[in-house]
């Protein structure tokens, strides 16, 4: 079993849609949530970052984290085409290496 | 101005060879990293270097070795290559090697797409 899993989609969801991204990990070390957006055939960019348990609001993104559960979480209100990309979510323990889940691709429809 | 650089973007060689990625920042960060992304787009870390010191290596073959000259440059030199080996190589770099906002926020290069036939 991965430490962290993701569903690898395709989601397709018409522009303006609220999309709803998740990740499950079994390591309770893990401390720091991230999601990272890679556009096709480039490098991934940060996008969302939350320590600990809560919900982080930027602009249209919410990122969410439920430790209880071993959850997290990525809102996109408003969904627009240049949103269509694939999504990993990522996280650190202790270690302090980046656990990425598999990418989830999201096509968001004109 | 690009920030992490990688070169070639494709390469494509024959099962056996050995063949170089270079990587360079110019972004003034301590640490470096390589991951490779297989075709299932699952990103997994193979090494970091931390101000031209070896922190990470994962279980990855012998036949990679990683070498960083200076700060700003990690390669990553791959020797027998094997079909397994074809992937899409990730270089990128961060201040620290731990886990603050900001500090230690990776910033990743275009990759490298490797096929070895």
């Amino acid at each position: 079993q991965k430490e962290v899993e993701q569903d690898p989609g395709p989601l397709s969801v018409p522009e303006g849609a609220i999309v709803s991204l998740n990740c499950t990990y079994s390591n309770s070390a893990f401390q720091y949530f991230m999601w990272y957006r890679q556009y096709s055939r480039k490098g991934p960019e940060l996008l969302m970052y939350t320590y600990s348990s809560g919900n982080k609001e930027d602009g249209r993104f919410t990122a969410q984290v439920d430790k209880s559960s071993k959850y997290i979480s990525l809102f996109i209100r408003d969904s627009q085409p240049s949103d269509s990309a694939t999504y990993l979510c990522a996280m650190i323990g202790s270690s302090y290496k980046l656990i990425f889940g598999s990418g989830t691709r999201l096509l968001v429809r004109p | 101005d690009t920030a992490v650089s990688q070169t070639p973007k494709y390469l494509v060689t024959q099962m056996g060879n050995d063949k170089s990625i270079k990587c360079e920042q110019n972004l003034g960060h301590d640490t470096m990293y390589w991951y490779k992304q297989d075709s299932k787009k699952f990103l997994k870390i193979m090494f970091s270097y931390n101000n031209k010191e070896l922190i990470i290596n994962e279980t990855v073959p012998n036949r990679f070795s990683p070498k960083s000259p200076d700060k700003a440059h990690l390669n990553l030199h791959i020797n027998s290559l094997e079909l397994g080996d074809s992937a899409v190589y990730f270089c990128a770099s961060s201040q620290g090697a731990g886990a603050r906002i900001g500090t230690d926020t990776q910033y990743f290069g275009p990759g490298t797409r490797l096929t070895v036939l």
